[in-house]
């Protein structure tokens, strides 16, 4: 039984540059949601998907980032031209019905 | 904007002692669930509790729920150093769809 699996576990990037986070659920889920958390504070929804259609999206995911999760499966979070402020944990988690399992995270650093 | 507000911000025990850990909400919810992060990892399930329910266990745990205070609690009974992590609860709004609020979590540490 393989759990939420993201990657990479760590980037560090220059301010400006695009990244990207791929998060692969569990596997007969068919809700994925990505989170964003910033130090001491608990995680910030950002947006979630039902199958591969993505049904909502906070005020928090601004312009510069984009989500996707193409045929249903996999989940990629794009962010383009960083700035420091996005430096957070990226945390992805799916579900089936009901219950959010959580992988372990991506953490961003952006100097 | 978070919802939830976990009360204390941190307790410090004695392993063995029990440990206690509040949340207040501010909505309506169908559900609140109770999750672990240990430093710099990724959140881990402990429980749910349904809106229409005022109790549950599992294992050492015990949650209540009170939706006419808007309260939960989390107990941990018989600690171990091994529950030294931050504790959150996180809310599913009846109007939210799915998508969880969380409180910005308690710090506990088990000191063996």
């Amino acid at each position: 039984d393989t759990g939420v699996s993201q990657n990479p576990r760590h980037k560090i990037t220059k301010r400006g540059q695009n990244v990207t986070f791929r998060c692969d659920p569990i596997s007969e889920h068919n809700r994925l949601y990505w989170y964003r958390q910033t130090l001491g504070q608990g995680p910030e929804f950002l947006t979630y998907f039902q199958n591969e259609a993505q049904l909502e999206k906070s005020r928090l995911l601004s312009d510069r980032f984009s989500a996707e999760r193409p045929k249903g499966s996999f989940s990629t979070l794009e962010i383009q031209r960083t700035e420091q402020g996005d430096s957070a944990m990226y945390l992805c988690a799916s579900s089936y019905p009901e219950t959010q399992y959580f992988g372990p995270g991506t953490r961003l650093l952006v100097l | 904007s978070q919802q939830g507000e976990e009360d204390p911000q941190a307790l410090s025990i004695q392993e063995g002692e029990n440990a206690t850990m509040n949340c207040s909400y501010k909505t309506s919810i169908n559900n609140l669930q109770w999750y672990r992060q240990n430093s710099g990892r990724g959140l881990v399930h402990l429980i749910l509790i349904r809106s229409n329910e005022r109790e549950k266990h599992s294992g050492r745990l015990r949650v209540t729920l009170d939706t006419s205070k808007k309260s939960s609690s989390l107990l941990i009974t018989a600690s171990r150093a091994a529950d030294t992590a931050s504790y959150f609860c996180a809310t599913v709004e009846e109007t939210s769809g799915s998508r969880l609020t969380f409180g910005e979590g308690t710090q506990l540490t088990v000191n063996p």
